[in-house]
């Protein structure tokens, strides 16, 4: 099945910098590509998905670049701020009416005031 | 319009009790997942309710078992309650079967003693 790993686990930034967060996948066949935050006592939320038709993807501060090649999506965040501080997890399904995600472990961000 | 709603939000059981968890998803969304949670194992897909049939179903034991009303609600059970089954169990929901956009509940902090 399919296998989703995230790098680094934890990742600490200056406010206003720039954060990137990878994920790696092991199957070719997945399609759907889903960003969730999740903030203490909260469900993860849904930031930004990209599917496997496109390379990039943006919102506002967040972007999300994919590479089917190597198997690798990534989440950048520019400008952060303090309340961009929380859980984010990557997640890889091949779409369709029987899929489930795959999630990676988390990494945790924090952002420095 | 309202998100997804889990009760109960906390829950101690004992080992060998069973326990019922409720979902009610967004108004109109009618496919309805498990997730179970833990520090160790992050998130795992649990089962996948669509039209009150189960569509999809993860790699847990039969004491892990759910179903879903004619009002998109959705419920799950643990029999047999262990250890190991403490956990953050969240629920998600979508309008259509599968994973796209999905909303997560803020979960049920289920813990075994």
């Amino acid at each position: 099945g399919e296998n989703v790993e995230q790098h680094p686990s934890t990742l600490s930034v200056q406010e206003g910098d720039s954060a990137v967060i990878k994920c790696t996948y092991s199957d070719s066949a997945s399609n759907y590509f889903p960003w969730y935050k999740q903030e203490l006592g909260k469900g993860p939320q849904l930031i930004i998905d990209i599917r496997s038709n496109v390379g990039e993807k943006k919102d506002q501060r967040i972007a999300v670049t994919l590479n089917k090649t190597a198997k690798h999506f990534s989440l950048h965040i520019t400008e952060t701020q303090p309340e961009d501080s929380a859980v984010y997890f990557c997640a890889a399904s091949i779409s369709g009416a029987n899929s489930k995600l795959t999630f990676g472990k988390g990494i945790t961000l924090s952002v420095r005031p | 319009k309202a998100g997804v709603t889990q009760t109960p939000r906390y829950l101690i059981k004992t080992r060998g009790q069973q326990v019922t968890l409720s979902c009610s998803p967004i108004s109109g969304h009618r496919s309805v997942s498990w997730y179970q949670q833990t520090p160790g194992q992050g998130l795992q897909f649990l089962f996948e309710y669509f039209s009150e049939t189960q569509r999809n179903k993860g790699n847990f034991p039969g004491r892990f078992s759910g179903r879903q009303f004619s009002n998109s609600r959705s419920e799950m059970n643990v029999s047999t309650l262990e250890l190991g089954d403490s956990a953050l169990y969240l629920c998600a929901s979508s309008f259509e079967q599968g994973n796209y956009g999905y909303t997560f509940g803020s979960g049920t902090r289920l813990t075994v003693v």
